[in-house]
């Protein structure tokens, strides 16, 4: 069962406006959530994470914003580059291992 | 910088065939994991290990095993190829169980089996 949830498969948004990805997500359990992103014939690259303790955390362009009563969690890029454009997954972790949704393409149209 | 490296970036292999997929990291991490990312389905953990001849099973372990014999190598064992495991595979790495660590990955090997 999909413990970690991107309900939206694709995303389009012009360049310098703001992008947000969404994910969602069943366990409380969950400690830390991640976000990374994926160039094509690449491995993912971790971009931002934010503690179960937090509901922001910051890194530039980057803002992730947790809201543990809804389970939901968003990505905000402002303002967004083409170089942004690339598939971008939500991961839960409980302990080792990684809980990953099933990735959102976003593309950013100059 | 954290440096994954996977053996191969394509393969093509039988069904039937044994097939060994490597992965090297040279940061000292005590985590190694393996996933396959397929269209639609994001990553699935196959197998993870936290040390030295120790490895744990994740989602979808049916069809694989795994071998960590020295600690920055961790190798991913198809025991009998078979058409449902055509896929990427990713290895990654990371240090122990803090939840903010996050794991590094490898490039992928695109395995195609025929």
């Amino acid at each position: 069962d999909q413990q970690v949830k991107q309900n939206s498969p694709s995303l389009s948004v012009q360049e310098g406006r703001i992008s947000i990805l969404n994910c969602d997500y069943t366990n409380s359990m969950f400690d830390y959530f991640l976000w990374y992103k994926k160039y094509p014939a690449e491995g993912p690259t971790f971009l931002i994470s934010i503690s179960s303790i937090k509901d922001k955390n910051e890194d530039g362009r980057f803002t992730v914003f947790l809201n543990k009563s809804a389970k939901h969690l968003s990505l905000h890029i402002v303002p967004s580059q083409p170089g942004d454009s690339a598939v971008y997954f939500c991961a839960a972790s409980s302990g080792y291992a990684l809980n990953f949704g099933k990735g959102t393409s976003l593309l950013v149209t100059p | 910088d954290v440096k994954v490296t996977q053996s191969s970036r394509y393969l093509v292999k039988r069904t039937g065939e044994k097939v060994f997929l490597e992965c090297v990291q040279d940061m000292d991490h005590e985590n190694m994991f393996w996933y396959r990312q397929d269209p639609g389905l994001g990553l699935r953990l196959i197998y993870f290990s936290y040390d030295v001849k120790m490895k744990e099973k994740g989602d979808i372990p049916e069809g694989y095993s795994v071998s960590r014999e020295k600690k920055e190598r961790f190798s991913l064992i198809l025991e009998s190829a078979s058409t449902n495991q055509t896929s990427m595979y990713l290895c990654a790495s990371s240090l122990p169980v803090t939840g903010d660590q996050p794991q590094h990955f490898g490039d992928g090997t695109r395995l195609s089996i025929l």
